[in-house]
């Protein structure tokens, strides 16, 4: 079946670094969706990518999705306190539906 | 336009008992899917339902079942409940069957001892 490699597990940074991380998939998707979970929530969708090659921003985030639709990266710069938590890649192929396989997540740690 | 409904947020049970859950989609969408997420597993899909039809369906046993009404509302059952089962249960509503964007609610703590 679909597998999605997340990486890096986790992440300790300083207030204020940037940060990157990244999905890669043994097969294709048509869809790329990044979210943020808090501890004890649902996850909260941060990005949306539709198209091979798109490259979309919401406010300090942005994200792409690689041409060869198998793999997508997530920027986060100038990280705040707020930003902690664990962030999940997740794709879609084009005959799963509404189906999503989810990445193992990123735990993010800012450092005031 | 209120966000993705879940009830209860948190339920103990026992080995053996059974748990209905209970997911209301953002208003306007249609199309409900359900996920497990456990610290070992991650995220797993459970499955979709889709104008009161399941749509797909993930790779869980046969006591993990769920239904849909005309209002979009859509609930999970599980039978037979075995500590494994102790997981943060997620629904995710969306526009239609494969929509551009899926919305997940607050989820259901549920704790089997």
């Amino acid at each position: 079946g679909q597998q999605l490699n997340q990486s890096p597990q986790s992440m300790f940074i300083q207030e204020g670094e940037d940060v990157s991380m990244n999905c890669t998939s043994s097969s294709i998707f048509n869809t790329w969706l990044w979210y943020k979970q808090d501890p004890g929530e649902g996850p909260v969708l941060l990005i949306a990518l539709y198209k091979a090659g798109e490259l979309t921003s919401n406010g300090r985030l942005t994200a792409q999705f690689g041409i060869t639709r198998k793999d997508s990266f997530l920027n986060i710069s100038a990280s705040i306190p707020s930003d902690v938590g664990i962030y999940f890649c997740a794709g879609r192929g084009e005959t799963s539906g509404s189906r999503l396989t989810f990445g193992e997540g990123t735990q993010l740690t800012v450092n005031p | 336009k209120a966000g993705v409904t879940q009830t209860p947020r948190y339920l103990i049970k026992t080995r053996g008992q059974q748990v209905t859950l209970s997911c209301s989609p953002i208003s306007g969408h249609r199309s409900v899917s359900w996920y497990q997420q456990t610290p070992g597993q991650g995220l797993q899909f459970l499955f979709e339902y889709f104008s009161e039809t399941q749509r797909n369906k993930g790779n869980f046993p046969g006591r993990f079942s769920g239904r849909q009404f005309s209002n979009s509302r859509s609930e999970m059952n599980v039978s037979t409940l075995e500590l494994g089962d102790s997981a943060l249960y997620l629904c995710a509503s969306s526009f239609r069957t494969g929509g551009r964007e899926q919305f997940f609610g607050p989820g259901t703590r549920l704790t089997v001892l």
